[in-house]
């Protein structure tokens, strides 16, 4: 089965500022997505980035980046700019790219407060 | 385009009763499923279904039952509500490479 792993419960960044969130998976697969989600204070599950195991380039969003190292099993996200309405938990997530498979493996997530 | 809806949004149920949380969605999707989450132990994913007719059990499935009757709705039924089943509930819906969350019910066993 697969895992994915938050090391960091909470973190806290000044506004403005860069921080990087931390997320490891195992897996024996070679295909598959990883995902990070975001959680404000009300509850909705809103998807900030996602990555194809497949590619080398690592996706961005706006302020929003990843870096995917595949060999290592890690995808970490570094959101730049920081601003207030970042505050939220952020949740890493896996799934296999398999046909037919659809299901998500959720870390327990990290709960960023942006202080101004 | 309401996209996946879920009702109620609060519930409080005591020890032993049953109930049914709706969810549905609006875009078709073949694939919806039922995470719960937990302080400190993100979303676990109790029970899914890839398309009409067609269920299975995800992480954590016990103590609730699904049926998918139609391609809109995926309702989950707790039959004998217990306080672990204290909560909050998603329900999504998506492709393989997105998925969409409803936005929760939070449900309390007393």
């Amino acid at each position: 089965a697969q895992t994915v792993t938050q090391s960091q419960p909470e973190m806290s960044v000044q506004e403005a500022e860069t921080v990087t969130l931390s997320c490891t998976y195992d897996t024996s697969e070679n295909n598959y997505y990883l995902f990070w989600y975001k959680q404000p204070p009300s509850r909705q599950m809103i998807l900030v980035i996602r990555q194809e195991a497949y590619k080398q380039q690592n996706a961005t969003e706006n302020r929003f980046s990843v870096n995917f190292q595949k060999a290592a099993k890690s995808f970490s996200l570094k959101i730049s700019d920081s601003q207030l309405g970042d505050t939220a938990m952020y949740f890493c997530a896996f799934k296999h790219s398999g046909a037919g498979s659809y299901q998500l493996t959720f870390g327990k997530g990290t709960k960023l407060s942006v202080i101004p | 385009n309401a996209g996946v809806t879920q009702t109620p949004k609060f519930q409080v149920l005591k020890t032993g009763q049953s109930m049914t949380l709706q969810c549905a969605q609006d875009m078709n999707h073949e694939y919806m499923s039922w995470y719960r989450q937990d302080p400190g132990m993100g979303l676990r994913l109790i029970h899914y279904s890839v398309g009409a007719g067609i269920t299975d059990q995800g992480e954590v499935p016990n103590g609730y039952n699904v049926s998918r009757s139609t391609t809109e709705d995926f309702p989950l039924r707790l039959l004998s509500a217990a306080p672990s089943q204290t909560s909050v509930y998603f329900c999504a819906s998506g492709l393989a490479y997105e998925q969409y969350f409803g936005p929760g019910t939070r449900l309390t066993v007393t």
